[in-house]
């Protein structure tokens, strides 16, 4: 069964910063993946997806994501953190059938001032 | 364009009380439905998943329950409320196809006394 790992549970960053988070999948074969933002008490927003084509994808609030193919990972960017960006992302793949979705756990976000 | 509801966004129940979650979507046809619960600190559990009216997919056995009896409408339900069934549900819908994102509602708090 196909998996998706996030690495932390929580991250904090000083604003201006370079936000990492990072998502690995486990797959023989490259998935669809994805990025969502959960703001508190909201339901999840997509931020960008990679499906075929260019490896380095990017999304909406400055965020993109590369999909290494070699190392089953597609981590999350931006170059500078905004206080705005504190919120909940998620990482997904798909399963192959369906167009269901699996989810990672989740990693929080923190942005200090 | 596509828009999906939920309601009612928060509910407080006591234990052994039925339930009744309603999720609508409105701006497409045929699509996906979803159901999940995020419980705190276990992230995103898909419940059910329906690719037609009347067909249910369950992913996890529990005491809730789900229909579909309208195109683009999604019930979620159950007879007799436990105190794990509180959490923060979520709909979503999609187009069908692995290439293809979630779009979720707003989210129904349901706490369960």
């Amino acid at each position: 069964a196909q998996s998706v790992t996030q690495l932390g549970s929580h991250v904090s960053v000083s604003e201006g910063a370079l936000v990492l988070l990072r998502c690995n999948y486990s797959s023989s074969v490259p998935p669809y993946l994805f990025w969502y933002v959960q703001y508190p008490n909201q339901g999840l927003q997509l931020l960008l997806k990679y499906t075929t084509g260019a490896t380095l994808v990017k999304g909406i609030n400055g965020f993109e994501a590369e999909f290494k193919k070699s190392e089953t990972s597609f981590h999350l960017t931006k170059p500078s953190a905004h206080m705005s960006d504190a919120a909940e992302y998620f990482c997904a793949c798909e399963d192959g059938s369906q167009g269901n979705l699996i989810f990672g756990k989740g990693t929080k976000l923190s942005v200090k001032p | 364009s596509q828009t999906i509801h939920q309601w009612p966004a928060t509910l407080v129940q006591p234990v052994g009380s039925p339930l009744s979650l309603e999720c609508t979507v409105e701006g497409t046809s045929n699509p996906n439905l979803y159901w999940y619960r995020q419980a705190a600190g276990r992230g995103l559990q898909l419940l059910f998943y329906s690719v037609g009216i009347g067909q249910i997919s369950s992913e996890v056995p529990q005491n809730l329950s789900a229909s579909r009896p309208q195109d683009r409408q999604f019930i979620l339900s159950s007879k007799k409320l436990l105190l794990s069934d509180s959490g923060f549900y979520l709909c979503a819908w999609s187009m069908g196809g692995s290439q293809y994102e979630q779009f979720f509602g707003p989210g129904t708090r349901l706490t369960v006394l």
